[in-house]
């Protein structure tokens, strides 16, 4: 049972244009969410995070969004650069249990 | 600060060995989480460690196991592997000091590759 989703296994940007990520949860008890990159054969790299008493955080180019009633949270990346290319991975959990739940990933690809 | 360590970083084994994987949290974290990715299941959840005690655990069978040390170093050990076993194995550590959430962030270490022949 999937209870963090990435619907689009990939997207591809212009350099400079706006990369939006999209990912859906089904747990209601999850009450913090991070976005993470990750490089085959590499650990993921800790983005940015937001707390469920919140509903949007940032931090230099990279925003996340979180929407609690439709459980949906989404990362904003202006502008994007080539570098910028990696699978992004949302990930999830609840208090009391440090367990991360993680989607399927979003492989992003920054055209110059 | 350094990052989080994981040594080694490759690893082959054949079926039926057992392997010992280590992880260096950042220094000042207390708890270390460990992962498996494999292509067909993702990033999975195998379990963690606060204070040398194992907090939360993961649906893995019991071949796979842990530990935590006094200065927070962890071990996984994997016990008579399978081929299914193959994967890269992330370890992750937080502060994790039951205040703001933002101490619960998550650093990964770069993984052990472990191929099971």
């Amino acid at each position: 049972d999937q209870q963090v989703k990435q619907n689009s296994p990939s997207l591809s940007v212009q350099e400079g244009r706006i990369s939006i990520l999209n990912c859906d949860y089904t747990n209601s008890m999850f009450d913090y969410f991070l976005w993470y990159k990750k490089y085959p054969a590499e650990g993921p790299t800790f983005l940015i995070s937001i707390s469920s008493i919140k509903d949007k955080n940032e931090d230099g180019r990279f925003t996340v969004f979180l929407n609690k009633s439709a459980k949906h949270l989404s990362l904003h990346i202006v502008p994007s650069q080539p570098g910028d290319s990696a699978v992004y991975f949302c990930a999830a959990s609840q208090t009391g249990a440090n367990n991360l739940f993680f989607g399927t990933g979003t492989r992003l690809t920054v055209i110059p | 600060k350094a990052g989080v360590t994981q040594t080694p970083r490759y690893l082959i084994k054949t079926r039926g060995q057992q392997v010992t994987l280590s992880c260096s949290p950042i220094s000042g974290h207390r708890s270390v989480s460990w992962y498996q990715q494999t292509p067909g299941q993702g990033l999975q959840f195998l379990f963690e460690y606060f204070s040398e005690t194992q907090r939360n655990k993961g649906n893995f069978p019991g071949r796979f196991s842990g530990r935590q040390f006094s200065n927070s170093r962890s071990e996984m050990n994997v016990s008579t592997l399978e081929l299914g076993d193959s994967a890269l194995y992330l370890c992750a550590s937080s502060f994790t000091s039951g205040g703001p959430r933002w101490a619960d962030t998550q650093y990964f270490g770069p993984g052990t590759r472990l191929t099971v022949l």
